[in-house]
């Protein structure tokens, strides 16, 4: 069975300042794994996608991703926060051998100070 | 990059009311759709799977004859809420992917507020 976890329900950091949103992914074979950003009362966006090759993957509005396989994760990170980053994100995996069904994780509610 | 076009965006009605929700592929055909619900900050649900021109797939839990599905055109997907309840007010989000291919991202609708008084 696949899941995906995101351990932190809110992150909160000033702008300017680096962040990191945090996922752990379970799956039984090889995962395509995805994050997704969500304004209030919108569907989701695409950010970024890691399918196979370098484990750093570069997506919209500067936001990059690691996918580490020894520790299952594939955090979020940006150098610099904007105060437009708050939104919620929601990163998602699906098995290479599942089909197209995502499995999402829970969710982390992104706060930039200003 | 694609766009799914979902409407209404928000819907209040009576209870006992049926509401029909429109999900469209506006630059791709999508053979497969996916119906998600979402409740206050908390992470999508998928309902179901529609397929072009055969019965959607259903999760389990998810009443088939309360939450219809047609997937007639490879562009549009509806989801008909039947003789909706208070108890089915929550945000309804499709989405669609090009092709076949898992490694392919889901483009999302906007999403459509279901209230039902």
């Amino acid at each position: 069975a696949q899941s995906v976890a995101q351990p932190e329900d809110q992150v909160n950091v000033a702008e300017g300042n680096p962040l990191t949103v945090k996922c752990t992914y379970s799956v039984s074979g090889n995962p395509y794994l995805f994050w997704y950003v969500q304004y209030p009362n919108r569907g989701l966006q695409f950010l970024l996608k890691y399918i196979t090759g370098d484990n750093l993957v570069k997506g919209s509005y500067g936001f990059e991703a690691e996918f580490n396989k020894s520790q299952t994760s594939f955090h979020l990170k940006k150098p610099s926060a904007l105060v437009s980053d708050s939104a919620l994100y929601f990163c998602a995996v699906r098995d290479r051998s599942y089909g197209q069904n995502f499995v999402f994780g829970p969710g982390t509610r992104l706060s930039v100070l200003p | 990059g694609a766009v799914v076009s979902q409407h209404p965006s928000r819907v209040i009605c009576k209870s006992g009311t049926s509401v029909k929700i429109e999900c469209r592929s506006l630059d791709f055909q999508a053979t497969t759709m996916f119906w998600y619900r979402q409740f206050p900050k908390q992470s999508l649900m998928l309902m179901a799977t529609s397929n072009e021109g055969s019965k959607a797939t259903y999760e389990q839990g998810v009443e088939k004859d309360k939450f219809l599905i047609n997937h007639a055109s490879l562009t549009l997907s509806t989801l008909t809420v039947t003789s909706a309840h208070p108890e089915d007010s929550s945000f309804y989000i499709c989405s669609g992917g090009r092709g076949q291919d898992s490694n392919q991202p889901q483009h999302f609708g906007d999403g459509t507020r279901l209230s039902i008084l």
